[in-house]
């Protein structure tokens, strides 16, 4: 069965720091894999996603994710945070088949430090 | 509208009361999701419906729960009974086609509190 597990649940980091957010799914076959943010007050939005191709993906607000099939992982970066980065997000997960819902992360709620 | 909209934002209502939430989706988008979100929880599927097709119902908790929805437009997701557990943030989303790369586009929520 599909699955996504975001190990992280809540990640602190400054402004102006590095981030990386982990993902790691379990599918049997090649896996369309998303990335979407939720801003307080505000509806979840897709950053970014994958379903073939480069394996190195780019999204909106300077977003990347990484799809490694060796890793089973499909890791969030972004090479500096800005404080209006703070959100919670969430990895999911989805397939080609005639199966449309897609299995989500728990989330990880990231805070920045001025 | 220029996104999802949904109503109402709040509904805090008694237990055993029936309650109605509703989503107007982007105008063209022809999938429509319904999802539940609980405190410190992922998103929960509960139903899907694209176009004409018989929507995929698979994902509701109980038969307390029903949703539907009106050509490619408006959705109602109604839950009867309410119980505690039903308290949780409802979410919809539409989506362009049935593809699985599809981006959803996710309305704000309502914030459903059963007392």
């Amino acid at each position: 069965a599909q699955s996504v597990t975001q190990p992280d649940i809540h990640i602190t980091v400054s402004e102006g720091a590095s981030l990386e957010l982990r993902c790691n799914y379990s599918y049997g076959a090649t896996p369309y894999l998303f990335w979407y943010v939720q801003s307080p007050g505000q509806g979840l939005q897709l950053l970014l996603k994958y379903f073939s191709g480069d394996t190195l993906v780019q999204g909106i607000k300077g977003f990347e994710a990484e799809f490694k099939r060796s890793q089973s992982s499909f890791n969030l970066r972004k090479p500096s945070v800005h404080w209006s980065d703070a959100a919670e997000y969430f990895c999911a997960v989805g397939n080609a088949g005639n199966n449309r819902k897609l299995i989500w992360g728990l989330g990880t709620s990231l805070a920045v430090n001025p | 509208g220029a996104g999802v909209s949904q109503s109402p934002s709040n509904k805090v209502t008694e237990k055993g009361k029936d309650v109605e939430l509703r989503c107007d989706p982007i105008s063209g988008h022809t999938a429509l999701y319904w999802y539940r979100q609980s405190l410190g929880q992922g998103l929960e599927f509960l139903i899907y419906f694209q176009g004409n097709s018989a929507p995929d119902k698979s994902g509701l908790p109980s038969d307390r729960f029903s949703a539907e929805r009106t050509g490619e437009s408006v959705s109602t997701l109604t839950i009867q009974r309410t119980q505690q557990e039903d308290s949780a943030v409802y979410l919809c989303a539409g989506a362009t086609g049935t593809l699985g790369t599809d981006t959803q586009y996710f309305g704000p929520g309502t914030r459903l509190t059963v007392l």
